[in-house]
C-alpha cells in the first residue's frame, strides 16, 4: 500500500497570504497525484490532477507541482473561501487507492 | 449537468446489511469506472471499492468478503451491498467517478450508521 503523508496537519494563514501544502508518497506514484478540497458538510472537490493540471473551473491561484514521491499544492493568494481541508490522493498503485490524512487550512 | 445521487443509507445493527444505490446522469456511465469512498465523522477519506465499466471489481482489504460492488449500465446505477456490518463501517459513503481517471465527480453522500 502506498502511504501518503501530508504536512503540515494544520496551516494557519491570513487572506492574501501564500499557502504551501506538502504530500509525500512512500513510493513513487509518477505524476498520478491529485488534490481535493473539502468544506464542512460537502463532498470533496477535485482541484488538481496528474500533479499539476487544474481541474475544470478551478481558479489559477491553485497550482500543483512535483513527481515521484514529493508533491506540493500552492495557493498563491488566499481567498476567504479557500479555508478548508485539503487531501492528496494517488492512483498509480492500486488497489488500494490511497488518500493523505489531510491538511486543515484555517484562518489566522 | 453531472449528477450522482446516493440513497439507501440508514441505521443498522451490527451484523446487519444495507444496499446503497447511486443514480448517475450527465455523463457516459457505462464507460466510466466508478468507486465508493467513505468518510467517518471528523476523519479522512477512505477508498472502499471500485468497478470498471466492463465489470472488474476491486476492494480495500477491510471490506473484502463483506461488501459487493455492482452496476447496472442500463439503469445508470451503481450499487454497494454491505453485509456483516461493523461499528467501524459507520461513515458517509460517497459515489465517485474513478479511479482510472481522477475522482472528478462526487455525489453528496449517504450516511450509514452501524449501532445497536
Amino acid at each position: 500500500e502506498t502511504v501518503l503523508t501530508q504536512s503540515p496537519a494544520t496551516l494557519s494563514l491570513s487572506p492574501g497570504e501564500r499557502a504551501t501544502l506538502s504530500c509525500r508518497a512512500s513510493q513513487s506514484v509518477d505524476i498520478y497525484l491529485a488534490w481535493y478540497q473539502q468544506k464542512p458538510g460537502q463532498a470533496p472537490r477535485l482541484l488538481i490532477y496528474d500533479a499539476s493540471n487544474r481541474a475544470t473551473g478551478i481558479p489559477a491561484r491553485f497550482s500543483g507541482s512535483g513527481s515521484g514521491t514529493d508533491f506540493t499544492l500552492t495557493i498563491s493568494s488566499l481567498e476567504p473561501e479557500d479555508f478548508a481541508i485539503y487531501y492528496c490522493q494517488q492512483r498509480k498503485l492500486w488497489p488500494p487507492i490511497t488518500f493523505g490524512q489531510g491538511t486543515r487550512l484555517e484562518i489566522k | 449537468e453531472v449528477q450522482l445521487l446516493e440513497s439507501g443509507g440508514g441505521l443498522v445493527q451490527p451484523g446487519g446489511s444495507l444496499r446503497l444505490s447511486c443514480a448517475a446522469s450527465g455523463f457516459t456511465f457505462s464507460n466510466s469506472p466508478m468507486s465508493w469512498v467513505r468518510q467517518a465523522s471528523g476523519k479522512g477519506l477512505e477508498w472502499v471499492s471500485a468497478i470498471r465499466g466492463g465489470g472488474g471489481t476491486f476492494y480495500t482489504d477491510s471490506v473484502k468478503g463483506r461488501f459487493t460492488i455492482s452496476r447496472d449500465n442500463s439503469r445508470n446505477t451503481l450499487y454497494l451491498q454491505l453485509n456483516s456490518l461493523r461499528a467501524e463501517d459507520t461513515a458517509v459513503y460517497f459515489c465517485v467517478r474513478g479511479p482510472d481517471q481522477p475522482f472528478d465527480y462526487w455525489g453528496q453522500g449517504t450516511l450509514v450508521t452501524v449501532s445497536s
